[in-house]
């Protein structure tokens, strides 16, 4: 089955102490991206990746790190979190830029930093 | 820089009514996404309009898009209490350095009520 999946699905964790949010994709897709959606504000572009190796900032990219070794993983690291950051984030991916096709999300992980 | 905005952000309807979600954007671009998000689920594509003047209908629900007034109508015709979720339209960045960005508007809560 054709899928974005992003693990955890659900974190608290503490101020400061770093984490990984995980992100794969199984349908050779090119175009990989980070959003957090926070209420009344839509969903905003963290981080995107045209490629393998190949990353940018989006519109929020302070305090967030991504890496794109493979094709299919594209993992948000947040090196300190902080309270700020608490969200719900996704991951997506297409085969090429959004303006040639839709983007596939994954399920989201809800994030909570105390 | 592309601006989304969507109206209403909240719509509480009767079953049985129509309404219209409308979505306004501030750049060229010749293509819009609509999704849908459950609340607590991930977001699902509905429709993907292409070009000027296209319109796309599923159910109780049609899309259409004028690329020259940058407007999108999300058409809810007779509302059931299934279509209680959050809608989000999404339009890509044509140009410059965020090209194939997806930009989102805030987001409509729908509520459909008896």
């Amino acid at each position: 089955e054709a899928q974005v999946t992003q693990n955890p699905r659900y974190l608290i964790t503490v101020t400061g102490k770093k984490l990984t949010v995980t992100c794969s994709q199984n349908m050779n897709h090119e175009y990989m991206s980070w959003y957090r959606q926070d209420p009344g504000l839509g969903l905003r572009q963290i981080y995107y990746s045209m490629n393998v190796e190949v990353t940018d900032k989006g519109d929020v990219p302070e305090g967030y790190k991504v890496s794109r070794k493979e094709k299919r993983n594209f993992p948000l690291i947040l090196e300190s979190p902080s309270p700020n950051q608490t969200s719900l984030y996704f991951c997506a991916s297409s085969w090429g830029s959004f303006m040639n096709t839709e983007a596939f999300f994954g399920q989201g992980t809800r994030l909570t930093v105390v | 820089e592309l601006k989304v905005e969507q109206n209403p952000l909240f719509l509480s309807m009767q079953e049985g009514k129509n309404y219209t979600i409308y979505c306004n954007y501030s750049t060229t671009s010749d293509r819009l996404y609509w999704y849908r998000q459950d609340p607590g689920k991930s977001l699902e594509s509905l429709f993907v309009l292409l070009s000027n003047g296209a319109v796309k209908q599923e159910g109780r629900l049609m899309a259409s898009l004028d690329t020259k007034a940058r407007l999108s109508t999300l058409h809810i015709t007779a509302a059931v209490h299934d279509l209680s979720a959050t809608y989000f339209c999404a339009v890509p960045n044509a140009g410059g350095t965020s090209y194939g960005k997806l930009t989102f508007g805030q987001g409509t809560i729908l509520t459909v009520h008896p």
